[in-house]
């Protein structure tokens, strides 16, 4: 069974251009939540997916937005890169959402580096 | 949100049961404890979960306490492998996502 794929692995971009990361859940999963990962702030949320509607959201600026297609797979966006952008994006899955108790998965993530 | 305390960093000795604690104090009774661990800013890999009794898969056993305000991820023969960074977290209901803490720095040597 395939695990959790993220696209691109690594990406370079430079100050105000806007960049799409691209993220399939596990097969039969249904919810895709996204993390940020820096060293000055570890792992934060940024949002979670469900059947294409945006369940939970984190404390990010609306320059982070994310969606998802029926097939489960979801894309996240950020617009207007800043340098502090820099960080890790990480796509989990998990069958359902909103459930303690279910298995999450995470992707090996997408490093982005704005310059 | 439930708050995890961990130790900043643990020293195992390979071959030896790495005993990683964890304290959740306020954890609702509802809320199930999840263990991941993260190698070279990979990303986080499952290890194990729970709500209030014992578990056990091919990676790891986890205990927790009958109050459930702690528990403890074993690893019974740690390689080298193993070392990681280790993430204990609570499920938060209020917020309905995994909330990550700053972990376990686990050096497993020979």
């Amino acid at each position: 069974k395939a695990g959790v794929t993220q696209t691109p692995r690594y990406l370079i971009k430079t100050r105000g251009q806007q960049v799409t990361l691209s993220c399939s859940p596990i097969s039969g999963h249904r919810s895709v939540s996204w993390y940020q990962q820096t060293p000055g702030q570890g792992l934060q949320f940024l949002f979670e997916y469900f059947s294409e509607t945006q369940r939970n959201k984190g404390n990010f600026p609306g320059r982070f937005s994310g969606r998802q297609f029926s097939n489960s797979r979801s894309e996240m966006n950020v617009s207007t890169l800043e340098l502090g952008d820099s960080a890790l994006y990480l796509c989990a899955s998990s069958p359902l959402a909103g459930r303690s108790g279910n298995t999450i998965y995470f992707g090996e993530g997408s490093w982005l580096t704005v310059v | 949100d439930a708050k995890t305390t961990q130790p900043p960093s643990m020293d195992c000795a390979e071959g030896r049961a790495a005993n990683l604690p964890c304290n959740h104090s306020t954890i609702s009774g509802n809320e199930y404890v999840y263990w991941y661990r993260q190698i070279h800013s990979q990303g986080p890999q499952y290890i194990i979960h729970g709500l209030k009794n014992n578990e056990t898969n091919e990676m790891a056993s986890l205990i927790i306490t009958e109050d459930r305000k702690s528990s403890t991820l074993i690893l019974p023969h740690a390689t080298l492998r193993d070392t990681a960074v280790y993430y204990c977290i609570v499920y938060s209901y209020n917020t309905d996502k995994l909330i990550f803490g700053t972990g376990t720095r686990l050096q497993v040597f020979p």
